[in-house]
């Protein structure tokens, strides 16, 4: 079975542009999450969906948003970018969002911001 | 504050000795604490899930400790290989308005020379 995939892998985009990142969870998992993982730093939470809605979000501005689709698939937007948003952005399924249901990765988008 | 500290925050051991990693929280309502292997340019993997209840959780050469009195937790590795070499990330997750909330550390870099 595949694992989580995300899209693209790499990206290079300039201050003031807008980006949408992709990821497919693991067939059967419904929660998405997103993380912000700047260099020589742990991940950050950004946001969490299960069943198509918002379960949990990480204090970041109103320029990163996010959604998940019918088929569980999610997108990550981020508008206005700033050099600061440079960072690997990680995506995570589960089959819940349960406390005790281990979080499968993908190997993220490296978003560079000149 | 909520925060995840990490200790060492790198180390370097010869294969096949053994060491432990630590991992220091004041994430409050405590959830659960995660364990995660993360090798350069990949996504973290998990390793353990241990809730308030639990005390020590294995897997494989990988003991995780967890003291909710003390809010420190401990990553024990086991005859080290090389391929043990990687970023270890401690996480905390807290209950915050039926959402859950993680916490991540900044991660210990583990070399392993043969």
């Amino acid at each position: 079975d595949a694992g989580v995939t995300q899209s693209p892998t790499h990206l290079i985009k300039t201050r003031g542009q807008h980006v949408t990142l992709r990821c497919s969870p693991i067939s059967g998992h419904k929660s998405v999450s997103w993380y912000q993982q700047v260099l020589g730093q742990g991940p950050q939470f950004i946001f969490q969906y299960y069943e198509k809605e918002e379960r949990g979000r990480g204090n970041f501005p109103d320029r990163f948003s996010a959604r998940q689709f019918p088929n569980y698939s999610s997108e990550l937007n981020v508008n206005a970018l700033l050099l600061g948003d440079s960072a690997l952005y990680l995506c995570a399924s589960s089959s819940v969002p349960d406390r005790s249901q281990p979080q499968h990765f993908g190997d993220g988008t490296r978003l560079s911001i000149l | 504050k909520n925060q995840v500290e990490q200790s060492p925050q790198s180390l370097i051991i010869l294969e096949g000795k053994n060491c432990t990693l630590q991992c220091n929280y004041t994430v409050s309502p405590f959830s659960n604490l995660r364990w995660y292997k993360q090798d350069t340019g990949r996504g973290p993997v998990s390793l353990t899930i241990m809730t308030f209840s639990e005390n020590t959780k294995s897997n494989g050469r990988y003991t995780a400790t967890l003291d909710a009195d003390t809010k420190q937790s401990s990553l024990h590795i086991t005859a080290s290989q090389l391929s043990d070499s990687a970023s270890y990330i401690c996480v905390v997750g807290r209950a915050s308005g039926g959402s859950y909330i993680p916490t991540f550390g900044r991660g210990t870099s583990l070399i392993v020379h043969p």
